[in-house]
């Protein structure tokens, strides 16, 4: 099965600075990837997902991009973070169930990254 | 458009059953999700439905799809203090290992001693 490694766990960033987050995946391969947000009190808003590597699609325009150096790798960035920033960033991608139906897949998170924005 | 509707806060009192609900506007979803957050966690998958069933049971979770009216709910028996958490219901659009999810907002279910 799979592991997703997100980093850092927490970060605080003033505004106006670059943002680098990390997610990497072990145990499977060409896996397609996610970057959703939480912000406080409210649903995950799904950020950006790709399929493979300098692949990405954009889900909302924003101050945030997305790249895909590596097969596992899966990174979201800014130039200058914005106090709408601050939010729980998790990063996922899609995994069969054991046992389940073959056409079935769960879409399997990371820890997350809570970032404040000040 | 996609969007997924969930009331936001849900109170019961500890062995009692609890009921959370999501309604969403777009039916070519092709699977349908119950996820559960604990507080700073990510989210864990608790139990999903195929959207051409209308019902499916798991231990204490039961999870109930009216398509007619577009309507899921899951419904936790004999509910205990460590079920406190976010639930987020999601479809799935797209097939296989590649799609994606769309999530409503989220219900807080608070549960008393």
């Amino acid at each position: 099965s799979q592991t997703i490694h997100q980093w850092p766990a927490t970060l605080v960033q003033p505004v106006g600075s670059p943002l680098s987050l990390e997610c990497t995946v072990e145990g499977t391969s060409n896996p397609n990837l996610y970057w959703y947000r939480q912000a406080a009190g409210r649903g995950l808003q799904l950020l950006f997902y790709s399929v493979g590597i300098g692949q990405i699609s954009s889900e909302v325009p924003q101050n945030l991009s997305a790249s895909r150096p590596q097969d596992r790798q899966f990174i979201l960035s800014s130039k200058k973070l914005l106090l709408s920033d601050s939010g729980f960033y998790l990063c996922a991608s899609w995994q069969g169930l054991a046992g389940g139906p073959s056409s079935y897949n769960e879409q399997f998170f990371g820890p997350g990254t809570r970032l404040t924005v000040l | 458009g996609e969007d997924v509707e969930q009331s936001l806060f849900l109170s019961v009192r500890e062995g009692d059953s609890s009921v959370i609900n999501c309604t969403y506007t777009d039916s070519s979803s092709t699977y349908l999700y119950w996820y559960k957050q604990e507080p700073g966690a990510g989210l864990q998958l608790l139990t999903y439905i195929f959207s051409n069933m209308d019902m499916k049971q798991d231990q204490r979770l039961t999870v109930l799809l009216n398509k007619k009216d577009k309507h899921l709910s899951l419904r936790i028996a004999d509910t205990q203090t460590g079920d406190s958490a976010i639930y987020f219901c999601a479809e799935k659009f797209g097939s296989g290992n590649t799609g994606k999810l769309i999530f409503g907002q989220g219900t807080t279910l608070q549960v008393k001693p």
